[in-house]
């Protein structure tokens, strides 16, 4: 059964710094993998799609990585800005079809 | 292209009542996604329907649980008779082919039950 896990849950960084944020899963037979961003009440918006046969993608100031081998992916945000402060979610589409989610990183970016 | 559209954004219900939940997949999308999300915890997928047909229902609930996409009109999350339980934000996603290449979210609705 596949497991995604984020980590950390939270992380608050002050402004301008670089972050990493970590998503780990437990079956490497995966189709894609995305990341979203979630606002408090909000619904998601997806970030970045990466298919299995990839390794990273990038969009602005955001990369994402993907090692299936090893079942990890990073994502990396550059010059964090207040406006970055979010829930960010993992999510891998399995061969079953299922997306499985992980919990999210809540990150705050302190001005 | 309004995206996903789901409706109401916000809904009330009093325990025993009927909650129909709508999600209107983008234009040109004919399979859709149901997923709960509970306070603190992440997103469960629920049901995978493409038109007229379910394809995955692993995750709904085996009761007062259901959910349709019918050849016209948007696709309905219906609970029946709900308890406090059943308040969470409710996910509608939709994707053209399946989800290999992606899907789109909609915003949401927000189930409370009182």
């Amino acid at each position: 059964k596949q497991e995604v896990t984020q980590i950390p849950a939270a992380l608050s960084v002050p402004e301008g710094e670089n972050l990493v944020l970590n998503c780990s899963f437990t079956d490497s037979a995966i189709y894609n993998l995305q990341w979203f961003r979630q606002d408090p009440g909000k619904g998601l918006t997806s970030l970045l799609l990466i298919q299995s046969s990839q390794r990273e993608q990038t969009s602005g100031r955001l990369n994402a990585s993907l090692d299936k081998s090893s079942g990890r992916s990073t994502l990396y945000i550059a010059a964090s800005q207040p406006g970055d402060s979010a829930t960010y979610l993992c999510a891998v589409l399995n061969r079953d079809d299922k997306i499985i989610f992980g919990k999210g990183t809540r990150l705050h970016i302190l001005p | 292209n309004a995206g996903v559209m789901q409706n109401p954004r916000h809904l009330v219900r009093r325990r025993g009542q009927e909650a129909r939940l709508r999600c209107s997949p983008m234009k040109g999308h004919s399979h859709v996604y149901w997923y709960r999300q509970l306070p603190e915890e992440g997103l469960k997928f629920m049901v995978y329907l493409q038109k007229e047909n379910i394809i995955d229902e692993s995750g709904m609930p085996k009761e007062r649980f259901s959910a349709e996409f019918p050849k016209e009109g948007p696709s309905i999350l219906r609970i029946q008779q709900v308890v406090r339980g059943d308040s969470a934000a409710y996910f509608c996603a939709s994707s053209v082919q399946g989800p290999l290449y992606g899907y789109t979210f909609g915003s949401g609705t927000r189930l409370t039950v009182v």
